[in-house]
C-alpha cells in the first residue's frame, strides 16, 4: 500500500509569510495527526482529525496555525505569520480507526526553516 | 497528564551486539499501549513494536523486544544482533484515552549509533 503522502519536502520563508502543508494518509485511515517536532525533541501533537472532525487540537497555536481535513481525506496545516520558532519538522500521521493499540504510519515530514 | 522520559540521549554499540534503550512512563491511566519508533537520518518515523498494558507477555519483532516492566513503569527497547542500519533516532511513545481517537505522548528519542 502507498505510505502517506506529504509535500512539500522542504521549505524555507521569512518570518511573517504564510506557509501551507498538505498530507495525504495512507487510503482507509480514519484517524490523521499534525505533530511538529523541533530539533532534539520528540513530536508534539498538533492537531488530530478523526474522518473529518477535529478530535484534539488543545496544543495548537490558533491565532496562527490552522489545519483542515474536508471529506475526510487529504489534509492542510497553515501558518500565517510564521515566526521563527515554527522552524521544525511537520510530520503527518495516520492510523486506521485510532485505536490505542494501533500504531501510527508517518510521512516523511517537512522540514521548515524561517529566517 | 501523562510524561515518557528516555534518559539516554546517545547510545553506542558494536555491531552484532545486543543493546537497550531505556523508557520510563508516568499515567495514571490503567489503560494504556506503549509503543517503539525508529526515525533514521531521513526523517520517516517507523513503528517498531507495541505493549499494551494488560499483556501479560512482553511484546517481540524479529529482532526487537519490549522488556516491559508495569510496576516499574519502564518500557525498554531491546535490540539484538545489532546491524549497522539500525543507526537512528528511537522514540518511546505512550497512548491512553481508549474511548476516543487516542494521541500519543513521545519522549525526546535515543540517538543509536552502531559501530563497524
Amino acid at each position: 500500500e502507498a505510505g502517506v503522502a506529504q509535500s512539500p519536502r522542504y521549505k524555507i520563508i521569512e518570518k511573517r509569510q504564510s506557509v501551507a502543508f498538505w498530507c495525504n494518509p495512507i487510503s482507509g485511515h480514519a484517524t490523521l495527526y499534525w505533530y511538529q517536532q523541533i530539533l532534539g525533541q520528540g513530536p508534539k501533537l498538533l492537531i488530530q482529525f478523526q474522518n473529518n472532525g477535529v478530535v484534539d487540537d488543545s496544543q495548537l497555536p490558533k491565532d496562527r496555525f490552522s489545519a483542515e481535513r474536508l471529506k475526510g481525506v487529504d489534509s492542510t496545516l497553515k501558518i500565517q505569520p510564521a515566526k521563527l520558532e515554527d522552524s521544525a519538522v511537520y510530520l503527518c500521521a495516520s492510523s486506521y480507526q485510532g485505536g490505542f493499540f494501533e500504531g501510527y504510519t508517518f510521512g516523511s515530514g517537512t522540514r521548515l526553516t524561517v529566517v | 497528564a501523562q510524561k515518557i522520559t528516555q534518559t539516554q540521549p546517545g547510545m553506542f554499540v558494536q555491531e552484532k551486539e545486543a543493546v537497550t534503550l531505556d523508557c520510563t512512563y508516568d499515567t495514571s491511566d490503567p489503560s494504556y499501549g506503549l509503543f517503539w519508533y525508529k526515525q533514521p537520518s531521513s526523517g520517516e518515523m517507523i513503528f517498531l513494536i507495541y505493549q499494551g498494558s494488560y499483556d501479560q507477555q512482553n511484546a517481540t519483532e524479529g529482532r526487537y523486544s519490549l522488556n516491559f516492566q508495569k510496576a516499574r513503569k519502564s518500557a525498554n527497547l531491546v535490540i539484538s544482533a545489532s546491524q549497522l542500519g539500525d543507526s537512528a533516532m528511537y522514540f518511546c511513545a505512550m497512548r491512553v484515552d481508549n474511548t476516543n481517537a487516542g494521541k500519543s505522548t513521545f519522549g525526546d528519542g535515543t540517538t543509536l549509533t552502531v559501530k563497524p
